[in-house]
């Protein structure tokens, strides 16, 4: 299995604030990387797939970048709403797997 | 607008088989150009891929699972189900239904989500 390692596994920021999560994979994985982020009590919300691109509807303020083993999502200004755990997931290989998560609280 | 919606038992007992269903509306499950999948979530934890079917049938299952678990689509219902066995207490967890969207050739990503539905193992 492809081993997704997400740091930091938590972190407190402020409305404002420019927030970057880093994943990192076990293998090569090209760009086949989404993140997704998750409010209690919600389901997973996809908010880029491809490594880069934004799915349709998030916010611009979400960016994603990398390829192959390291791969960033930044939130250049956080916003109340941003606060939510986040994940990244490969889906280059079966099974496809979910990194441990990263949770974004409030400062 | 794409909706999914689990239901199933809430409590199973340990060594039963669980089933769920994920019924879609606002959009067809038979469509070649999108799949399913099943993914869950223990209490407090990350995120766990459980399996794919794609429209021509085909299944994909995470290999920890794949002796157990058995996921299929009923076209004529607009439905997608899961069938899991030998229930443990490993098990409890929220189970979520989802779309697979395909992008360059190989990589897809699950872009809409059910709310998920909470399944205790427990005698």
């Amino acid at each position: 299995d492809i081993q997704m390692t997400q740091s930091p596994s938590s972190l407190s920021a402020s409305v404002g604030d420019r927030v970057t999560i880093t994943c990192r994979t076990s293998q090569n994985i090209n760009n086949f990387l989404n993140w997704y982020h998750q409010k209690p009590g919600k389901a997973p919300k996809l908010l880029i797939y491809a490594a880069s691109s934004l799915q349709g509807g998030v916010p611009s303020r979400f960016s994603g970048s990398g390829s192959g083993t390291d791969f960033t999502l930044t939130i250049s200004s956080l916003q109340p709403e941003d606060f939510a755990t986040y994940y990244c997931q490969q889906s280059y290989n079966i099974p496809q797997t979910f990194g441990q998560g990263t949770k974004v609280e409030i400062k | 607008q794409l909706q999914l919606q689990e239901s199933g038992p809430g409590l199973v007992k340990p060594s039963e088989t669980l089933s769920l269903t994920c019924t879609v509306s606002g959009g067809s499950i038979s469509s070649n150009t999108h799949y399913w999948g099943w993914i869950r979530q223990a209490p407090g934890k990350g995120l766990e891929w459980i399996g794919s079917i794609y429209y021509s049938g085909t299944t994909y299952y995470n290999p920890s699972l794949k002796s157990r678990v058995t996921i299929s689509v009923d076209t004529s219902k607009n439905q997608l189900s899961l069938k899991l066995s030998s229930m443990t207490a490993a098990d409890t967890a929220l189970y979520y239904c989802a779309r697979l969207r395909q992008y360059q050739l190989r990589g897809d990503c699950f872009d809409y989500w059910g709310q998920g539905t909470l399944v205790t193992v427990s005698s």
